[in-house]
């Protein structure tokens, strides 16, 4: 069956410009989540989702990103006026329900703010 | 503050020789540990888990243990072979919260 798939696999913005990020979990996870791996950094927490539940967004790094699942599948992660510090690899993970706790992650976007 | 450390940035063995990648934690409410593998331009892929009842969990070549008053883990891998060489991230979660904390990683390289 299909994994998690993400799009784009690579972005490069300018500094200032919005992008949105796209997560397709496995079909049938009803958890999704937002991570990011900046440069020689472990992957950091920024969203979760579960169901119909009020998203965990304590993760976001500031007010400038933000992140929906419409429909309890796809899942866009979008970043305001872009900082070069934004620059990571964002993953999205999924998993089968919130009580199991093995997350699935797909390939990532590169993201490189200019 | 670095909640998961793996204080070894590589690491590099011997074909069939084993492989021993440490992690240490701080906040002994995490109960459940991780770890994952990771190839470039791929995403971490689920390895082996270890939940903080038990103190081993095995899975073929791989092995990991939990030290719970050390708050230290280790994945064992042996044999080793050319093909687990890939970072290998450790990770927890606390009981009752669904996001994951990661170390920064270790490369591990098995020589031929």
């Amino acid at each position: 069956g299909a994994g998690v798939s993400q799009s784009p696999s690579n972005k490069v913005t300018e500094k200032g410009k919005d992008v949105e990020l796209r997560c397709d979990p496995i079909s049938g996870h009803t958890a999704l989540y937002w991570y990011r791996q900046s440069l020689g950094q472990g992957l950091e927490f920024l969203i979760y989702f579960q169901g119909n539940s009020a998203p965990d967004k304590s993760g976001l790094p500031s007010d400038r990103f933000s992140a929906e699942r419409t429909g309890g599948s796809v899942s866009t992660l979008t970043i305001q006026r872009t900082q070069q510090e934004d620059s990571a690899v964002y993953l999205c993970a999924s998993s089968l329900d919130s009580g199991v706790k093995t997350q699935y992650f797909g390939p990532g976007t590169r993201l490189l703010v200019l | 503050d670095q909640q998961v450390k793996q204080n070894s940035p590589s690491l590099s063995v011997q074909e069939g020789r084993i492989s021993i990648l440490n992690c240490d934690y701080t906040n002994s409410m995490f109960d459940y540990f991780l770890w994952y593998k990771k190839y470039p331009a791929e995403g971490p892929t689920f390895l082996i888990s270890i939940s903080s009842i038990k103190d081993k969990n095995e899975d073929g070549r791989f092995t990991v243990f939990l030290n719970k008053s050390a708050k230290h883990l280790s994945l064992h891998i042996v044999p080793s072979q050319p093909g687990d060489s890939a970072v290998y991230f450790c990770a927890t979660q606390r009981g009752g919260s669904e996001k994951l904390v990661f170390g920064k990683g270790t490369k591990l390289t098995v020589n031929p």
